[in-house]
């Protein structure tokens, strides 16, 4: 089974820190994505990535980079963080290719609360 | 810009029901997913379904696609407790690239 891991199940930052949040995948997969989820507005795309050091902006990419240094690991970074970056984020992967036909495999999620 | 929207957003049911969640889309696409999402926990992948007249089915639950109608069902027969659950449907914005536009959800409770 694909194990899709995030490093924080709970986190609290201040405002104005810098914050990491990093998701690692064991199934070899190119395609790595970045989420928030937010009550009523289901999931919203902040980052991805389709391989090595390749990056691509989603819908709501301000006020976070990402970083992927090795294909197994996709990090999400908040340069100054701010309240309302409070949210659920979740990570995922997925196999590249329009005949692939395979799903995004989630992570647990990250809860992160900015004070 | 891609939007999709799911109806009803809340559902309350009564065991041995039937009921149908909605996923409407505004723009071409012929890629849908769906996910279940349990209290607390990840989206575990339900169905995918590549093109048009495509229906899935596992258990209790069945999906379909109308890529004419921009459309997706997801049909609940006779509901169970172990049901309850938040239901997401996702659409692929371009032949496979697996950037997904998400539905707001289906909070669905199933009483006994």
């Amino acid at each position: 089974d694909v194990k899709v891991t995030q490093s924080s199940r709970y986190l609290v930052k201040r405002t104005g820190e810098k914050v990491f949040l990093e998701c690692v995948q064991d199934m070899d997969h190119e395609n790595m994505f970045w989420y928030r989820q937010d009550p009523g507005l289901g999931l919203r795309l902040i980052y991805f990535s389709y391989d090595v050091k390749m990056k691509e902006k989603g819908d709501i990419p301000e006020g976070y980079s990402v970083s992927r240094e090795k294909k197994e690991r996709f990090s999400l970074i908040l340069e100054s963080a701010s309240t309302n970056q409070t949210s659920m984020y979740l990570c995922a992967s997925s196999l590249r290719g329009q005949l692939e036909n395979k799903p995004q495999h989630f992570g647990d999620g990250t809860r992160l609360s900015i004070l | 810009e891609l939007k999709v929207e799911q109806n009803p957003l809340f559902l309350s049911m009564q065991e041995g029901k039937n009921y149908t969640i909605y996923c409407n889309y505004s723009t071409t696409s012929d890629r849908l997913y769906w996910y279940r999402q349990d209290p607390g926990k990840s989206l575990e992948s339900l169905f995918v379904l590549l093109s048009n007249g495509a229906v899935k089915q596992e258990g209790r639950l069945m999906a379909s696609l109308d890529t004419k109608a921009r459309l997706s069902t997801l049909h609940i027969t006779a509901a169970v407790h172990d049901l309850s659950a938040t239901y997401f449907c996702a659409v692929d914005m371009g032949w496979g690239a697996q950037k997904l536009v998400f539905g707001q959800g289906t909070r669905l409770t199933i009483n006994p």
